[in-house]
């Protein structure tokens, strides 16, 4: 079966703790991202992959970084800069970048102890 | 005006009823624009795209008003599973990224 799949499900992280989301997709879309969403509000963009070996800011990206080696996985790194790490995280692709619907994965709840 | 702006709701509707939903959008030069639906602490999943002045699958219609910048989305018979949280969704930053609406709750009662 073709799609996304993140993990872990639910992670945690203590105080000044670097933690690594996993997204990997095997459906030879070119276009990765990664999402925040806080409860009751929007779906916020922390970074976006175009193409392998290439990624930019989205409108949230501080206390972030990502990576993109390989075509089918773009992992993403909290970092003990993000202060306020507590969301669900969402990763999403699409075929190409420009105006494409996106498909998500899962998702994976980051709480701090 | 906001990016992409919808009313939260909630909008509680019998079952059997029609419901719709409005939402307005900024970037006159987006082309495409999407209805997601999310269920509670789920993942969105796509409902419809829309390209032209509108689109029809099955009880949803989503029409857009490109003079007025608003996308609608109509829900007819709706059906208690049609209960979620619908997200509008529009292309901006040249296309290159998707802008999500903070979504419109729809409880669907008996």
């Amino acid at each position: 079966d073709g799609g996304i799949t993140q993990s872990p499900k639910y992670l945690f992280r203590k105080e000044g703790q670097n933690v690594t989301l996993s997204c990997e997709q095997n459906l030879n879309h070119d276009a990765m991202y990664w999402y925040r969403q806080d409860p009751g509000q929007g779906l916020r963009l922390i970074y976006y992959s175009q193409i392998v070996n290439d990624f930019q800011k989205g409108d949230i990206a501080e206390g972030y970084s990502v990576s993109r080696e390989k075509k089918e996985s773009f992992p993403l790194t909290v970092t003990s800069a993000q202060k306020n790490p507590t969301a669900f995280y969402l990763c999403a692709s699409s075929i190409a970048a420009v105006e494409e619907t996106q498909y998500f994965g899962p998702g994976t709840r980051l709480l701090v102890l | 005006r906001k990016e992409v702006e919808q009313d939260p709701g909630p909008f509680n509707v019998p079952e059997g009823a029609t419901v719709a939903f409005n939402c307005t959008y900024s970037n006159s030069a987006s082309q495409s624009f999407f209805w997601y639906r999310q269920d509670c602490r789920k993942e969105p999943k796509l409902l419809m795209s829309v390209y032209s002045s509108g689109n029809e699958d099955g009880r949803f219609t989503a029409q857009l008003n490109r003079a007025s910048q608003y996308i609608s989305l109509l829900i007819r018979d709706s059906k208690l599973s049609d209960s979620a949280t619908y997200l509008c969704v529009v292309p901006t930053g040249g296309g290159n990224k998707l802008t999500f609406g903070t979504g419109t709750q729809l409880k669907v009662e008996l």
